[in-house]
């Protein structure tokens, strides 16, 4: 079974406007990890926000928030006021065993996002 | 502070050949994984390294292996290449193996992107 699941493969959206981005998990550790990265056509792999499955609180990061429902196992990127910049692909990835060494980051298959004028 | 370094950007090598990558982390971070980027498979983990100390290693066969220096330098090295290991090859790094900035996260480097012909 896939651990992330990025149901919506592109998103298309006018400048300006708000999107959302998917992301559901499976895992079955208490404590995890969940963090959200921008890869432009570069290569380059962006952090953008993360959340803590203890954290009570939605995390925020300028125009980026993320949407946790932790007993729906989704962590869900709001984008408000999208810019031409923000067209890349998005990865949602997750790290299990937070306390421990060595775990491994596991990603989502990515969403492109393509921002209009 | 400079980010985590890839060297080179891109590689070409031919089947058969071996292939080594190198990454240097942000300074003061000692912990660096590595990642392979393929567009059937998507981002998988090949293994993380902290003090000169393999961590975890991910599903990947023999022909791939790393190390890490005393500076925390890392390299990978890929031998008897085969047309499916072209990818883009992602290092990134942490201050600890644990805990860390950017809530547990890693900071990526901008990849060696390597094609086997």
């Amino acid at each position: 079974a896939q651990k992330i699941t990025q149901t919506q493969p592109g998103m298309f959206v006018q400048e300006k406007e708000a999107v959302t981005l998917d992301c559901t998990y499976d895992t079955s550790d208490q404590s995890y990890g969940l963090f959200w990265y921008k890869q432009p056509s570069s290569g380059e792999m962006i952090f953008l926000i993360y959340q803590g499955s203890y954290d009570e609180q939605n995390a925020t990061e300028g125009r980026y928030s993320l949407n946790f429902q932790k007993a729906r196992k989704s962590a869900n990127l709001v984008i408000s006021a999208s810019q031409l910049g923000d067209s890349a692909m998005y990865f949602c990835a997750m790290r299990e065993g937070l306390s421990q060494a060595g775990t491994a980051l596991i990603f989502g298959k990515g969403t492109t996002l393509s921002v209009s004028s | 502070k400079a980010g985590v370094t890839q060297t080179p950007r891109y590689l070409i090598k031919t089947r058969g050949q071996q292939v080594t990558l190198s990454c240097s982390p942000i300074s003061g971070h000692r912990s660096v994984s590595w990642y392979q980027q393929t567009p059937g498979q998507g981002l998988q983990f090949l293994f993380e390294y902290f003090s000169e100390t393999q961590r975890n290693k991910g599903n990947f066969p023999g022909r791939f292996s790393g190390r890490q220096f005393s500076n925390s330098r890392s390299e990978m090295n890929v031998s008897t290449l085969e047309l499916g290991d072209s990818a883009l090859y992602l290092c990134a790094s942490r201050s600890s193996s644990r805990g860390g900035e950017f809530g547990y996260g890693y900071t990526f480097g901008s990849g060696t992107r390597l094609t086997v012909v």
